[in-house]
């Protein structure tokens, strides 16, 4: 079955580099959610797309900005990086049309961010 | 304080013990709740999900939530080595964006 494809799995950036993550979301489903989880802590949300549009907004960096595109798949670009960065990001589809027929989100694997 | 709360544990228990987690909050508002499991290095991964109160059982699993004491549980039978991860309880009230508690890391030992 598809899933939620990130990529790529692992990425070693320099402070004050930029990152761009992907996150292809399972066909048909409509919503995208980005969540940053640092070692050892619960993910913490940043933001999410509905329709291509920023539907909420969270803990999201200034430094950081994500769209959703015309095919859903999402990008979150993260610029001037700095050590705090280093986390894993996961990405999360769902359909929010379908949410009480229970999809819930469904997470990509995620890509781990290393800022030396 | 967190909207959510979860005991991070760890949580040991021998093979074949009944494991409990559980979760408090305290947005009143929250309607949709989930539990996840993540192995190391992994995605979380939906276990169970419970729209308002309820229980909810899926083979070893049980979800119980009591929205007036505002405490969810996860109950996990027989349980195995392959269920050692660490557990998260999620909840929304508006799909738009979850609260996850803490995760509560769980070793099974055969």
């Amino acid at each position: 079955a598809a899933g939620v494809i990130q990529s790529p799995r692992h990425l070693i950036k320099e402070k004050r580099e930029t990152a761009t993550l992907k996150c292809y979301p399972i066909p048909r489903h409509d919503t995208v959610y980005w969540y940053q989880q640092g070692p050892g802590q619960d993910p913490q949300f940043l933001i999410s797309f509905y329709e291509k549009m920023q539907s909420d907004k969270g803990s999201i960096p200034d430094r950081f900005s994500a769209q959703q595109f015309s095919d859903y798949h999402s990008e979150l670009n993260m610029s001037s990086l700095e050590l705090g960065d280093s986390a894993l990001y996961f990405c999360a589809s769902s359909s929010l049309h379908l949410l009480t027929d229970h999809y819930g989100y469904t997470f990509g694997s995620g890509t781990r961010l290393t800022v030396v | 304080q967190k909207e959510v709360e979860q005991d991070p544990g760890p949580l040991s228990v021998p093979e074949g013990a009944i494991v409990s987690l559980n979760c408090t909050y305290s947005n009143s508002a929250f309607q949709y709740f989930m539990w996840y499991r993540q192995y190391s290095r992994k995605g979380p991964e939906l276990l169970m999900y419970t729209y308002s109160s309820g229980n909810k059982e899926d083979g070893r699993f049980t979800a119980q939530v009591d929205k007036s004491s505002k405490y969810i549980s996860l109950f996990i039978r027989d349980s195995q080595p392959s269920d050692s991860a660490t557990y998260l309880c999620a909840m929304s009230y508006n799909n738009n964006d979850m609260r996850f508690g803490a995760g509560t890391r769980l070793t099974v030992k055969p």
